[in-house]
């Protein structure tokens, strides 16, 4: 059963706009969530994460909103860049939780 | 380089050989993860050791497959009598803590070929 879904397998976007990747998760016991970005060849990197006691959270280019009475989440990229294109994996855990949850990704392309 | 890194990155092997990889987590880090990940799916978490106690197991973690972490630093993760259903990727990661702040950095991965 995939507790954490990405139900847009892939996103096109011009260079200079906004991104927008979604995720939706099932467990309400999930209240710590992290995006991470991964290019060919090499692991998952770690990008920002958000807990349930915030709606928002800002590093740069990069911004995670969640909405918790939707269990809904998502990642802001703006302006986006050629060198954002990956794909982009939103995971996430209880808080005394060890098990990561990852949903299936999307993949953004980012058009110069 | 203190990332986190996995050996062999590559490993082809035939079914029913037995097969070990190795982690070396960020030195500080006393918390060590195994995913696999296969084609179109997220990484799908493995096991779990909290220096050289293995903590937590998935179900997805058969008989076949044995992780150890003996002095709490390096991991090892064995599979026996591969099958061609183990073919993934398998991603190795570590962290430092719990809740906000528990950022689980990834190594490389080895690819895992089971002809």
């Amino acid at each position: 059963d995939q507790q954490v879904k990405q139900n847009s397998p892939s996103l096109s976007v011009q260079e200079g706009r906004i991104s927008i990747l979604n995720c939706d998760y099932t467990n309400s016991m999930f209240d710590y969530f992290l995006w991470y970005k991964k290019y060919p060849a090499e692991g998952p990197t770690f990008l920002i994460s958000i807990s349930s006691i915030k709606d928002k959270n800002e590093d740069g280019r990069f911004t995670v909103f969640l909405n918790k009475s939707a269990k809904h989440l998502s990642l802001h990229i703006v302006p986006s860049q050629p060198g954002d294109s990956a794909v982009y994996f939103c995971a996430a855990s209880a808080w005394a939780g060890n098990q990561f949850y990852f949903g299936t990704g999307t993949s953004l392309t980012v058009i110069p | 380089d203190t990332g986190v890194s996995q050996d062999p990155r590559h490993k082809i092997t035939k079914r029913g050989q037995n097969v070990t990889f190795r982690c070396d987590p960020i030195s500080e880090h006393n918390r060590l993860y195994w995913y696999r990940q296969t084609l179109g799916q997220g990484p799908e978490f493995l096991t779990y050791f909290q220096n050289e106690a293995q903590l937590e197991k998935s179900r997805l973690l058969s008989d076949r497959f044995s992780a150890e972490r003996p002095k709490g630093s390096f991991s090892t993760l064995e599979i026996q009598r591969t099958e061609q259903g183990d073919s993934a990727m398998y991603l190795c990661a570590s962290s430092s803590g719990t809740g906000e702040g528990n950022e689980q950095f990834f190594g490389p991965g080895t690819r895992l070929t089971v002809l």
